[in-house]
């Protein structure tokens, strides 16, 4: 049963305009997220990251925001880029050994 | 320099097979992880390793064996390989207390 849920397969974009990933998650024992990309032929980047003792954190393009009432935490990447145009992967950090338990990620397409 | 490396890239075996897929880190970090990657499956934990005497199985540890030679050095081990291991796999690495996870380039491994 998957705990982290990242139930949009794809996305399209605009050049400049706003991408919004979305990521749900079931356990409410989580207490960090993790947002990972991947290109084609490479491992997956680590991106950005938020703690459950915050809402919102900022990198940049790049930021996630986290509501922990309703699971679910998003990333905006604003203004997207063509080379933004990869794969998206939500992570959560569970357990004791804090091992990161991973969505099935987002392929964002983002076009000139 | 790539800071986590995996050889070979690529491999084609045959079923019956064994095989070692071999990481090494030049960051200096004490944990490594063994992923693989299934189309629609997302990335899932085959063994970690907290430091060089400390190995444990992931949540698909079966058909697979692993070796920590060194704080550096991270093998995986197929040893009779079978079609559905075909896969890609990744190597990791960590930090503690961040939770990062800083990935290798992959191997993509096909078994006929």
């Amino acid at each position: 049963d998957q705990q982290v849920k990242q139930n949009s397969p794809s996305l399209s974009v605009q050049e400049g305009r706003i991408s919004i990933l979305n990521c749900d998650y079931t356990n409410s024992m989580f207490d960090y997220f993790l947002w990972y990309k991947k290109y084609p032929a490479e491992g997956p980047t680590f991106l950005i990251s938020i703690s459950s003792i915050k809402d919102k954190n900022e990198d940049g393009r790049f930021t996630v925001f986290l509501n922990k009432s309703a699971k679910h935490l998003s990333l905006h990447i604003v203004p997207s880029q063509p080379g933004d145009s990869a794969v998206y992967f939500c992570a959560a950090v569970a357990g004791n050994n804090r091992k990161l338990i991973w969505g099935l990620g987002t392929s964002l397409a983002v076009n000139p | 320099d790539a800071d986590v490396t995996q050889t070979p890239r690529n491999r084609i075996t045959k079923t019956g097979k064994r095989i070692m897929l071999e990481c090494s880190q030049t960051k200096g970090h004490d944990r490594m992880y063994w992923y693989r990657q299934d189309p629609g499956l997302g990335l899932r934990l085959i063994y970690y390793s907290f430091d060089v005497k400390d190995i444990n199985k992931g949540e698909i540890s079966d058909g697979y064996s692993v070796s920590r030679q060194a704080q550096a050095k991270f093998s995986l081990s197929l040893e009779s390989a079978i079609p559905n291991q075909t896969a890609l796999y990744f190597c990791a690495t960590s930090d503690p207390p961040r939770y990062e996870q800083y990935f290798g380039p992959g191997t993509r491994l096909t078994v006929t």
